[in-house]
Protein backbone atom coordinates (compact mmCIF):
# COMPACT_ATOMS: atom_id res chain seq x y z
CA UNK A 1 0.00 0.00 0.00
CA UNK A 2 0.95 3.53 -1.00
CA UNK A 3 1.62 5.62 1.66
CA UNK A 4 -0.02 8.69 -0.27
CA UNK A 5 -3.50 7.29 -2.29
CA UNK A 6 -4.55 10.01 -5.16
CA UNK A 7 -7.24 9.01 -7.61
CA UNK A 8 -4.95 9.26 -11.20
CA UNK A 9 -8.71 10.66 -12.73
CA UNK A 10 -9.00 11.69 -15.40
CA UNK A 11 -11.65 13.69 -13.96
CA UNK A 12 -13.95 15.65 -16.46
CA UNK A 13 -16.22 18.52 -15.21
CA UNK A 14 -18.11 21.41 -16.73
CA UNK A 15 -17.11 24.95 -16.71
CA UNK A 16 -18.15 26.43 -13.75
CA UNK A 17 -18.43 23.34 -11.51
CA UNK A 18 -17.26 22.76 -8.34
CA UNK A 19 -14.29 20.26 -7.96
CA UNK A 20 -13.30 18.19 -5.20
CA UNK A 21 -10.08 16.08 -5.71
CA UNK A 22 -8.77 13.76 -2.54
CA UNK A 23 -6.12 12.08 -0.73
CA UNK A 24 -5.68 9.98 1.94
CA UNK A 25 -2.57 8.86 3.61
CA UNK A 26 -0.94 5.96 5.92
CA UNK A 27 1.97 7.66 8.13
CA UNK A 28 0.00 9.38 11.53
CA UNK A 29 3.16 11.53 11.64
CA UNK A 30 2.58 13.36 8.26
CA UNK A 31 2.07 17.20 9.82
CA UNK A 32 2.27 19.41 6.73
CA UNK A 33 0.35 19.12 3.44
CA UNK A 34 0.37 20.66 0.41
CA UNK A 35 -1.32 20.79 -3.01
CA UNK A 36 0.40 21.34 -6.18
CA UNK A 37 -1.03 22.24 -9.89
CA UNK A 38 0.70 21.22 -12.61
CA UNK A 39 0.43 21.87 -16.41
CA UNK A 40 1.83 19.84 -19.12
CA UNK A 41 6.06 20.21 -19.27
CA UNK A 42 6.12 22.25 -16.69
CA UNK A 43 7.33 22.18 -12.98
CA UNK A 44 4.57 21.81 -9.76
CA UNK A 45 3.15 24.94 -8.94
CA UNK A 46 2.68 25.40 -5.12
CA UNK A 47 -1.45 26.21 -4.59
CA UNK A 48 -2.18 25.62 -0.96
CA UNK A 49 -0.01 24.66 2.16
CA UNK A 50 -1.34 24.17 5.35
CA UNK A 51 -0.43 22.36 8.95
CA UNK A 52 -3.03 21.90 10.67
CA UNK A 53 -6.72 20.30 10.17
CA UNK A 54 -9.57 22.24 8.67
CA UNK A 55 -10.01 24.38 6.04
CA UNK A 56 -7.65 27.03 4.79
CA UNK A 57 -9.22 29.52 1.30
CA UNK A 58 -7.45 31.32 -1.07
CA UNK A 59 -9.42 32.62 -3.91
CA UNK A 60 -11.55 30.03 -5.56
CA UNK A 61 -9.36 27.30 -3.40
CA UNK A 62 -10.18 25.73 -0.36
CA UNK A 63 -7.83 23.60 0.87
CA UNK A 64 -9.26 20.79 3.45
CA UNK A 65 -7.28 18.49 6.05
CA UNK A 66 -8.88 15.93 8.10
CA UNK A 67 -5.86 14.49 10.57
CA UNK A 68 -8.13 12.02 12.13
CA UNK A 69 -9.63 10.67 8.85
CA UNK A 70 -6.16 10.59 7.13
CA UNK A 71 -7.55 12.50 4.57
CA UNK A 72 -7.60 15.66 2.48
CA UNK A 73 -9.15 17.89 -0.14
CA UNK A 74 -8.87 20.25 -2.11
CA UNK A 75 -11.72 21.83 -3.59
CA UNK A 76 -11.77 24.79 -7.02
CA UNK A 77 -15.09 27.02 -6.92
CA UNK A 78 -16.37 28.32 -10.25
CA UNK A 79 -13.60 26.36 -12.31
CA UNK A 80 -12.57 27.52 -15.21
CA UNK A 81 -11.00 25.90 -18.70
CA UNK A 82 -7.55 27.13 -17.16
CA UNK A 83 -7.83 25.02 -14.40
CA UNK A 84 -7.17 21.99 -16.67
CA UNK A 85 -3.94 20.15 -14.95
CA UNK A 86 -2.53 17.38 -13.36
CA UNK A 87 -2.96 18.30 -9.08
CA UNK A 88 -0.72 16.60 -6.69
CA UNK A 89 -0.87 16.13 -3.46
CA UNK A 90 1.85 15.92 -0.73
CA UNK A 91 2.82 15.58 2.28
CA UNK A 92 5.59 15.44 4.90
CA UNK A 93 6.57 15.24 8.75
CA UNK A 94 8.83 17.15 10.71
CA UNK A 95 11.67 16.35 7.73
CA UNK A 96 12.70 17.22 4.45
CA UNK A 97 11.63 14.49 2.41
CA UNK A 98 8.13 15.32 1.00
CA UNK A 99 5.70 12.14 -0.05
CA UNK A 100 3.63 12.58 -3.02
CA UNK A 101 0.31 11.46 -4.21
CA UNK A 102 0.64 10.06 -8.13
CA UNK A 103 -1.96 13.18 -8.96
CA UNK A 104 -5.05 13.20 -10.48
CA UNK A 105 -5.64 15.13 -14.05
CA UNK A 106 -8.69 17.79 -14.25
CA UNK A 107 -10.27 18.59 -17.59
CA UNK A 108 -12.94 21.23 -17.11
CA UNK A 109 -14.68 21.61 -20.43
CA UNK A 110 -15.78 25.23 -21.68
CA UNK B 1 7.21 35.42 -9.73
CA UNK B 2 9.41 31.60 -10.24
CA UNK B 3 11.76 31.12 -6.99
CA UNK B 4 13.47 28.26 -8.47
CA UNK B 5 14.85 28.91 -11.86
CA UNK B 6 15.86 25.59 -13.72
CA UNK B 7 17.86 25.87 -17.36
CA UNK B 8 17.75 24.71 -20.17
CA UNK B 9 13.91 24.57 -20.09
CA UNK B 10 14.44 22.13 -23.35
CA UNK B 11 17.78 20.02 -24.94
CA UNK B 12 18.29 17.76 -27.39
CA UNK B 13 21.49 16.08 -28.04
CA UNK B 14 23.24 13.17 -29.63
CA UNK B 15 23.85 10.15 -28.12
CA UNK B 16 26.31 9.53 -26.35
CA UNK B 17 27.28 13.37 -25.09
CA UNK B 18 26.66 14.73 -21.72
CA UNK B 19 24.18 17.10 -20.85
CA UNK B 20 24.24 19.41 -17.90
CA UNK B 21 20.75 21.54 -16.23
CA UNK B 22 21.06 23.87 -14.18
CA UNK B 23 19.04 24.90 -10.67
CA UNK B 24 18.72 28.12 -8.90
CA UNK B 25 17.36 29.29 -5.81
CA UNK B 26 16.39 33.12 -6.34
CA UNK B 27 16.58 35.31 -3.05
CA UNK B 28 17.05 32.50 -0.58
CA UNK B 29 19.52 30.01 -0.06
CA UNK B 30 18.84 26.21 -0.23
CA UNK B 31 21.37 23.99 1.54
CA UNK B 32 19.07 20.95 0.29
CA UNK B 33 18.16 20.29 -3.91
CA UNK B 34 16.28 17.28 -4.85
CA UNK B 35 16.23 16.46 -8.74
CA UNK B 36 13.10 14.56 -9.98
CA UNK B 37 12.48 12.77 -13.23
CA UNK B 38 8.92 12.58 -14.78
CA UNK B 39 7.68 10.24 -17.93
CA UNK B 40 4.65 11.42 -19.35
CA UNK B 41 1.68 11.10 -17.59
CA UNK B 42 3.25 9.86 -14.65
CA UNK B 43 4.20 11.33 -10.93
CA UNK B 44 6.91 12.79 -9.99
CA UNK B 45 10.10 10.13 -9.31
CA UNK B 46 12.92 11.27 -6.80
CA UNK B 47 16.27 10.85 -8.16
CA UNK B 48 18.92 12.26 -5.99
CA UNK B 49 19.14 15.02 -2.64
CA UNK B 50 21.43 17.29 -3.62
CA UNK B 51 23.11 19.09 -0.49
CA UNK B 52 25.46 21.68 -0.12
CA UNK B 53 29.24 20.80 -0.15
CA UNK B 54 28.91 17.48 0.11
CA UNK B 55 27.92 14.42 -1.89
CA UNK B 56 24.62 13.51 -3.10
CA UNK B 57 22.49 11.07 -1.96
CA UNK B 58 20.86 8.98 -4.43
CA UNK B 59 17.60 7.06 -4.84
CA UNK B 60 17.48 3.52 -5.45
CA UNK B 61 18.25 2.20 -8.64
CA UNK B 62 19.92 5.92 -10.28
CA UNK B 63 23.23 5.68 -11.40
CA UNK B 64 25.42 8.06 -9.64
CA UNK B 65 28.09 8.19 -12.52
CA UNK B 66 25.21 8.40 -15.10
CA UNK B 67 23.49 11.19 -13.05
CA UNK B 68 26.36 13.69 -11.48
CA UNK B 69 24.82 16.37 -9.09
CA UNK B 70 26.69 19.06 -7.70
CA UNK B 71 25.38 21.63 -5.13
CA UNK B 72 28.53 23.97 -5.26
CA UNK B 73 26.86 27.07 -3.69
CA UNK B 74 23.53 27.99 -1.43
CA UNK B 75 22.05 28.94 -4.78
CA UNK B 76 22.81 26.57 -7.50
CA UNK B 77 22.85 22.88 -7.92
CA UNK B 78 23.43 21.26 -11.05
CA UNK B 79 22.53 17.66 -12.73
CA UNK B 80 24.95 16.50 -15.60
CA UNK B 81 23.61 13.25 -17.94
CA UNK B 82 26.98 11.77 -18.68
CA UNK B 83 27.05 10.07 -22.28
CA UNK B 84 23.19 10.47 -22.91
CA UNK B 85 20.76 7.58 -24.65
CA UNK B 86 17.97 7.69 -25.91
CA UNK B 87 16.05 5.78 -23.10
CA UNK B 88 17.49 8.73 -20.49
CA UNK B 89 14.82 11.10 -22.65
CA UNK B 90 12.49 12.42 -20.03
CA UNK B 91 11.54 15.31 -18.14
CA UNK B 92 13.83 16.22 -15.76
CA UNK B 93 12.21 18.67 -12.27
CA UNK B 94 14.81 20.37 -9.50
CA UNK B 95 13.25 21.92 -6.60
CA UNK B 96 13.96 23.42 -3.05
CA UNK B 97 12.52 24.31 0.14
CA UNK B 98 12.15 27.80 1.08
CA UNK B 99 11.18 29.23 4.94
CA UNK B 100 12.92 26.01 6.87
CA UNK B 101 11.65 23.52 5.08
CA UNK B 102 8.28 24.80 4.83
CA UNK B 103 7.33 25.08 1.44
CA UNK B 104 8.91 23.44 -1.42
CA UNK B 105 9.36 25.19 -4.50
CA UNK B 106 9.84 23.74 -7.60
CA UNK B 107 11.57 24.44 -11.41
CA UNK B 108 10.27 24.81 -14.56
CA UNK B 109 11.57 21.21 -15.62
CA UNK B 110 13.83 20.40 -18.50
CA UNK B 111 12.60 18.66 -21.27
CA UNK B 112 15.93 16.25 -22.79
CA UNK B 113 15.40 14.44 -25.88
CA UNK B 114 17.87 12.59 -26.77
CA UNK B 115 18.85 11.27 -30.23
Amino acid sequence: QKEVEQDPGPLSVPEGAIVSLNCTYSNSAFQYFMWYRQYSRKGPELLMYTYSSGNKEDGRFTAQVDKSSKYISLFIRDSQPSDSATYLCAMKNAGNMLTFGGGTRLMVKP
Amino acid sequence: GAVVSQHPSRVICKSGTSVKIECRSLDFQATTMFWYRQFPKQSLMLMATSNEGSKATYEQGVEKDKFLINHASLTLSTLTVTSAHPEDSSFYICSAWRGGNEKLFFGSGTQLSVL
